[in-house]
């Protein structure tokens, strides 16, 4: 079955700063990536995801994505990042025919400094 | 719309006790799911129904049955709980069982002492 690996279990930017989370993937084949928001006592709602084309996608909140196949990697980029970031941030992956069998990261814990 | 909708939001139970988990949709979505979330594992999928009248059993469905009543809602029963299902439960909608964005529920948490 695939996995997902989230390095970094919190991290700490300045608000202004950039951001980078990591997320690598294991999986035979390309599956469907995605990345999710939760804010503190909230569903998860959904950023951005990948499913094929161009290997960099854009998403809600100006928060970026980039696919690397070599790297079997999926990190998720912002460029200056908002006190209302602050946030757990989920990377998951789908075999690419049924998501039903989804499988989360164990999440990123975001705190951003005023 | 209201999305997705899960009752009741917070829910203590003694070990042995059972529940019912509610969740609702108002979207005309398909597929239906249950998941758990756990500190440092992330979401694990327990049961999903990819149409009505079809469930399948997910990653960690020991010690939960599920109900597809209609296409709007998807039950979770817990018959005998254990401290083990102390989690926080997500219930989550897509339009198709495919690679499809899900959207999810508020959360129920459950504590079970």
């Amino acid at each position: 079955a695939q996995s997902v690996t989230q390095p970094d279990i919190h991290i700490t930017v300045s608000e202004g700063a950039s951001l980078e989370l990591r997320c690598n993937y294991s999986y035979g084949a390309t599956p469907y990536l995605f990345w999710y928001v939760q804010s503190p006592g909230q569903g998860l709602q959904l950023l951005l995801k990948y499913f094929s084309g161009d290997t960099l996608v854009q998403g809600i909140k100006g928060f970026e994505a980039e696919f690397k196949r070599s790297q079997s990697s999926f990190n998720l980029r912002k460029p200056s990042v908002h006190w209302s970031d602050a946030a757990e941030y989920f990377c998951a992956v789908a075999p690419g025919s049924n998501n039903n069998d989804m499988r989360f990261g164990a999440g990123t814990r975001l705190t951003v400094k005023p | 719309n209201a999305g997705v909708t899960q009752t009741p939001k917070f829910q203590v139970l003694k070990t042995g006790q059972s529940m019912t988990l509610q969740c609702a949709q108002d979207m005309n979505h398909n597929s239906m799911y249950w998941y758990r979330q756990d500190p440092g594992m992330g979401l694990r999928l327990i049961y999903y129904s990819a149409s009505e009248g079809t469930t399948d059993k997910g990653e960690v469905p020991n010690g939960y049955n599920v109900s597809r009543l209609n296409k709007r809602e998807f039950s979770l029963r817990l018959e005998s709980a254990a401290p083990s299902q102390t989690s926080v439960y997500f219930c989550a909608s897509s339009e198709i069982a495919g690679a499809d964005e899900q959207y999810f529920g508020p959360g129920t948490r459950l504590t079970v002492t």
